[in-house]
């Protein structure tokens, strides 16, 4: 079966636009889960997504939000983008519990400039 | 509060030596634990569970709730064992978010 499908691949962005990212878990998977990856902070969770909506929500500002659908893609969004929001924004499917762990996208590789 | 902690950055040993990754963690309760693995150039995996008491690849990880550490180890290294780990928890309920340490890049010389 598919595997977990994230688009775009890559990102270019400028200071102070905003920039919408995409998720397609795999099939009957209706958890989802963001997070965002740096050299320097290792994988920072961001959100996670269960039937349309938001069940956990990490520590990031309100600039980063997201949404599910009720086919289970997800969106993240980001407003109002700085340098610092550069980073790999990986997606993360489950069934419906963590216990046996999560299937992670490739990613999509943002970068501000 | 939920933490997970990999002391090492970075860890280099030779071909067939054994490895030892280190993971301890902070939470009130009983969690679950992981390990994920990422190759070059590929996607973040999962490696294996505690819940499932399993072995994957030759790599064991036994939970020592005293010492509250999950630590990874592998008897013999081989060199397609370079990647980075990463050692996780997450709480018991449906609810749980999973909690990642900061990674140790492993790298097996030959």
């Amino acid at each position: 079966k598919a595997g977990v499908t994230q688009t775009p691949r890559y990102l270019i962005k400028t200071r102070g636009q905003q920039v919408t990212l995409s998720c397609s878990p795999i099939s009957g998977h209706r958890s989802v889960s963001w997070y965002q990856q740096t050299p320097g902070q290792g994988l920072q969770f961001l959100f996670e997504y269960f039937s349309e909506t938001q069940r956990n929500k990490g520590n990031f500002p309100g600039r980063f939000s997201g949404r599910q659908f009720s086919n289970s893609r997800s969106e993240m969004n980001v407003s109002t983008l700085e340098l610092g929001d550069s980073a790999l924004y990986l997606c993360a499917s489950s069934f419906s519990t963590d216990l046996y762990g999560y299937t992670f996208g490739s990613g999509t590789r943002l970068t501000v400039v | 509060a939920q933490r997970v902690t990999q002391p090492e950055k970075l860890l280099s040993v030779f071909k067939g030596a054994p490895v030892e990754l280190k993971c301890n963690y902070s939470y009130s309760g009983s969690p679950e634990l992981f390990w994920y693995v990422q190759y070059s150039r590929q996607r973040l995996q999962l490696l294996l569970r505690h819940i499932s008491r399993e072995s994957i690849k030759g790599f064991t990880a036994d939970l020592n709730k005293g010492e509250t550490s999950f630590h990874l180890k592998k008897p013999f290294a081989q060199e397609e064992d370079s990647a980075m780990y990463y050692c996780a928890l997450s709480g018991k309920s449906s609810a749980s978010k999973i909690i990642f340490g900061s990674g140790t890049r492993l790298s097996i010389r030959p």
